[in-house]
């Protein structure tokens, strides 16, 4: 069974730094590609990020030069490391893994980031 | 990057009622698209992908179709679990986008 649980969000001040952890289990991660995927309290939902099987990497603009996507295959698991952190990045993070076809498939349960002082 | 717009943002569907949600892509996504259910302090659902295919474990009373960049997530006949929130997402470019969502509440 496909399982994807997130760890390491918490209240944050501004300028700060913090990694988010996303265990996975049930499928090997270096074979699909892996998303972070953040949702505002009442918000929507915004793609964050990508690392593709072959280590390839993309970022939405604003995220681009201050977070930074990592996998480590031997452990399974996924990192998003947020720096220079901003109130407009709190959120519930969530992990997500991509079917070979693209469609999100499988979602963890995510993470609550808050950024404040 | 393509913009997603969903409509409408609020539907108010008795229980048994046919609900009909539509997302519009800014420009042609192919089929590549998929909608999300999501209920009160949980995370996403896979319902549709490639516009029209069920995801699995998704009951036949939810169908997909697509016209050029515009996309329609039908329930043909709402039962109480179906009363979330519906994202549409394109996947065919970067950055990936989704929609803004439509809350499917009880009327």
């Amino acid at each position: 069974e496909v399982n994807l649980v997130e760890s390491g969000g918490g209240l944050i001040p501004p300028g700060e730094s913090l990694r988010l952890a996303c265990a996975a289990s049930g499928f090997n991660l270096d074979r699909h590609d892996m998303h972070w995927v953040r949702q505002p309290a009442g918000g929507g939902l915004e793609w964050v990020s990508v690392i593709g099987p072959a280590l390839d990497t993309f970022y939405e603009d604003s995220v681009r030069g201050r977070f930074t996507i990592s996998r480590d295959d031997a452990n399974n698991s996924l990192y998003l490391q947020m720096n220079s952190l901003r109130p407009g990045d709190t959120a519930v993070y969530y992990c997500a893994r991509s079917a070979f076809s693209g469609e999100f498939d499988s979602w963890g349960q995510g993470t609550l980031v808050t950024v404040s002082s | 990057e393509i913009v997603m717009t969903q409509f409408p943002a609020t539907l108010s569907v008795s229980p048994g009622e046919r609900a009909t949600l539509s997302c519009r892509a800014s420009q042609s996504v192919s089929r590549n698209l998929a909608w999300y259910q999501q209920k009160p302090g949980q995370s996403p659902r896979l319902v549709i992908y490639g516009a029209s295919t069920r995801a699995t474990g998704i009951p036949a009373r939810f169908s997909g179709s697509e016209s050029g960049t515009d996309f329609t997530l039908t329930i043909s006949s709402l039962q109480s679990e179906d009363f979330a929130d519906y994202y549409c997402q394109q996947y065919d470019s970067w950055p990936l986008t989704f929609g803004g969502g439509t809350r499917v509440e009880i009327k």
